[in-house]
């Protein structure tokens, strides 16, 4: 079955360094992966998208990478401020990019102390 | 940017009600929205795929009679918990999409969530 992994259920890390997130695949070749962003108690909130044949992907202090050949991606934020205390989502499609089905990973809570 | 409210945020009920959640795409037309539930540090559950003026979809393992949704408008889709009992509880959590087509160009939208309690 299609499984989707972030590998560290929390990640705490100083203010100004860089946070990076992990999100694994098995069993599937989606078309496109999502992040998102879910704080306590409310809806995710998307951040970036990137497709099959996208390497990289940047947004402001965000970046997102993907590995197709390791079934990875990773979620960096740069010069991180505790306002992105927050729990981070990763999501792929699901039918080949065909529908909106996504299945989310279990998201990793990252705590930037000041 | 495109917002999606739920209403209400919270509702606690007795064993054995129903309880009806609404989603609303409040700035563009839906053609498509998804409900899905989320437990305590789990991750989001994908219930049913809700298309306007057609009967939902349902994932694997969701009981569509205790599921009821109703899309009846470009705007609006309905989740109501049939006989709701306490494992029941959780966080419902709704999305929008609004472009017919390439899946790949958009995201779904979000709502803030509506957590059920089921005494």
């Amino acid at each position: 079955s299609q499984k989707i992994e972030q590998n560290s259920e929390a990640l705490n890390i100083q203010e100004g360094k860089t946070a990076t997130l992990t999100c694994n695949y098995t069993n599937y070749s989606p078309a496109y992966l999502q992040w998102y962003r879910q704080d306590p108690g409310r809806g995710p909130v998307f951040l970036l998208l990137i497709r099959e044949n996208e390497k990289e992907k940047r947004k402001e202090r965000l970046k997102v990478t993907f590995d197709t050949t390791l079934k990875q991606s990773l979620f960096h934020i740069t010069a991180s401020q505790p306002a992105d205390s927050a729990t981070y989502l990763c999501a792929l499609d699901t039918y080949g990019g065909s529908q909106g089905n996504l299945i989310f990973g279990k998201g990793t809570k990252l705590s930037v102390k000041p | 940017g495109a917002v999606v409210s739920q209403h209400p945020s919270r509702v606690i009920c007795k064993s054995g009600t129903s309880v009806k959640i609404e989603c609303r795409s409040l700035d563009f037309q839906a053609t498509t929205m998804f409900w899905y539930r989320q437990f305590p540090k789990q991750s989001l559950m994908l219930m049913a795929t809700s298309n306007e003026g057609s009967k939902a979809t349902y994932e694997q393992g969701v009981e569509k009679d205790k599921f009821l949704i109703n899309h009846a408008s470009l705007t609006l889709s309905t989740l109501t918990v049939t006989s709701a009992h306490p494992e029941d509880s959780s966080f419902y959590i709704c999305s929008a999409h609004g472009l017919a087509g390439d899946w790949s160009t958009d995201t779904q939208y979000f709502g803030p969530g509506t957590r059920l309690t089921v005494l």
